[in-house]
């Protein structure tokens, strides 16, 4: 069957230190891989894409990884700030005829202490 | 910075009747999106548009749901008779493209009772 999981417990960490969230997928095969950010009562918010045929991309304080052959995505935040305590969604870009299609996982609840 | 604009945010109505919830895109995107959150549950895809039809449909996407691009900036979804498994927040997203990162909207909160 198709899955997308992500971290299941949510992250609490120090602020100043890197925050990784994983993203793992089984029987699927994204064009793209895209991350969200997601605050209570809010809509997603775009963050990073990341292409099938790239293994790494940054902005700014953010990271993110994808290897396809183990089907997982790693996205980083480094120097983390209260500021970054939100969910983060990991999303499947299927493509079908030139629009997109995202397909998320149940995200992350990232908690990031002073 | 471009936003996408959802109406209204709330919407309570009761079992059985009729809503229409209203977005405006990026006037610049070609693509529209619905999507849904039942509370505490993931975010779901409901149905692609582009160039006045639908290009894809998810399986929630049953025949008492419809979409609109009534004219030049407006894009609507009809839920016809609302059920209760209906409530949820319902969020609009539109994109340059698919491959391109997608702008939601802030969302429509629908409770049916």
């Amino acid at each position: 069957s198709q899955k997308i999981e992500q971290n299941s417990e949510a992250l609490n960490i120090q602020e100043g230190k890197t925050a990784t969230l994983t993203c793992n997928y089984t029987n699927y095969s994204p064009a793209y891989l895209q991350w969200y950010r997601q605050d209570p009562g809010r809509g997603p918010v775009f963050l990073l894409l990341i292409r099938e045929n790239e293994k790494e991309k940054r902005k700014e304080r953010l990271k993110v990884t994808f290897d396809t052959t183990l089907k997982q995505s790693l996205f980083h935040i480094t120097a983390s700030q209260p500021a970054d305590s939100a969910t983060y969604l990991c999303a499947l870009d299927m493509i079908y005829n030139q629009g997109g299609k995202l397909i998320f996982g149940q995200g992350t609840e990232l908690s990031v202490k002073p | 910075e471009p936003e996408v604009t959802q109406t209204p945010s709330h919407q309570v109505t009761q079992m059985g009747q009729e809503v229409i919830l209203r977005c405006v895109p990026i006037s610049n995107h070609l693509y529209f999106y619905w999507y849904r959150q039942i509370l505490g549950q993931k975010v779901e895809f409901l149905v692609s548009f582009y160039n006045n039809e639908i290009s894809e449909k998810s399986e929630i996407f049953d025949d008492q749901f419809s979409v609109e691009r009534p004219d030049g900036s407006n894009f609507t979804l009809k839920i016809r008779s609302t059920k209760l498994e209906d409530s949820a927040m319902y969020f609009c997203a539109s994109s340059v493209r698919g491959g391109y990162g997608y702008t939601f909207g802030s969302g429509t909160r629908l409770t049916v009772v």
